[in-house]
């Protein structure tokens, strides 16, 4: 699976927009880009995954860029609840493991 | 569904004792994952199992280290003897194929303790 560069960390301020970067050069056609987040203390949370498109659910948006090599992750809204590590997970379908970063740690901020 | 279940959710062991974290996925899922996590090494695979049938244990540490999963819904992980390096997080994870949606749903862990 190909691997991924994050951001040690980041912080924002709530109600704006947070977008957490992620580079992932090496990947292959078939992979996905996956982000999960771990809030202090709890195990990890699947927020969004994504192939070429741009994707949006009730948690976040997800914008990969034409070329593959790099998307972000949108939080349009954050709030104190969103402080988590957030890892960017690069991994093709047919395979059956994550393999995790160190991923990036966001701190929302009043 | 109440998500995955992992007991205990903390455990303070010494040296040398067996230590047994268990699991039960959610209802359906079809594969199961045994994470460690420390400060050092982060979140690390230790192994998984499809239908029951462990598949990778290459994660595994040592011969210390043992995973059973002898039904769909109950696993365990054994540690004999532990040491204090086995001190960490344990999390379990369960997942569900369907379509394209190929997620994993953790447990809250279980958070050793081996003095």
């Amino acid at each position: 699976d190909a691997k991924t560069t994050q951001p040690t960390s980041m912080d924002c301020a709530e109600g704006r927009a947070a977008n957490l970067p992620c580079n992932h050069s090496t990947i292959s056609g078939n992979e996905y880009v996956y982000w999960y987040r771990q809030i202090h203390s709890q195990g990890p949370q699947y927020i969004i995954h994504g192939l070429k498109n741009n994707e949006t659910n009730e948690m976040a948006s997800l914008i990969i860029t034409e070329d593959r090599k790099s998307s972000t992750l949108i939080l349009p809204h954050a709030t104190l609840r969103d402080t988590a590590v957030y890892y960017c997970i690069v991994r093709g379908n047919a395979g059956n493991m994550l393999t995790f970063g160190g991923g990036t740690r966001l701190m929302v901020k009043p | 569904d109440a998500g995955v279940i992992q007991s205990p959710r903390h455990e303070v062991t010494e040296m040398g004792q067996e230590v047994t974290l268990r699991c039960k996925p959610i209802s359906g899922h079809n594969s199961l994952f045994w994470y460690r996590q420390t400060m050092m090494r982060g979140l690390e695979l230790l192994i998984y199992f499809n239908n029951n049938v462990p598949i990778d244990d290459s994660g595994m540490p040592e011969d210390r280290f043992s995973a059973k999963m002898p039904n769909a819904s109950f696993s365990t992980l054994k540690i004999q003897p532990s040491e204090p390096r086995d001190s960490a997080v344990y999390f379990c994870a369960s997942r569900s194929r369907s379509g394209s949606t190929d997620t994993q749903y953790f447990g809250p862990g279980t958070r050793l303790t081996v003095l």
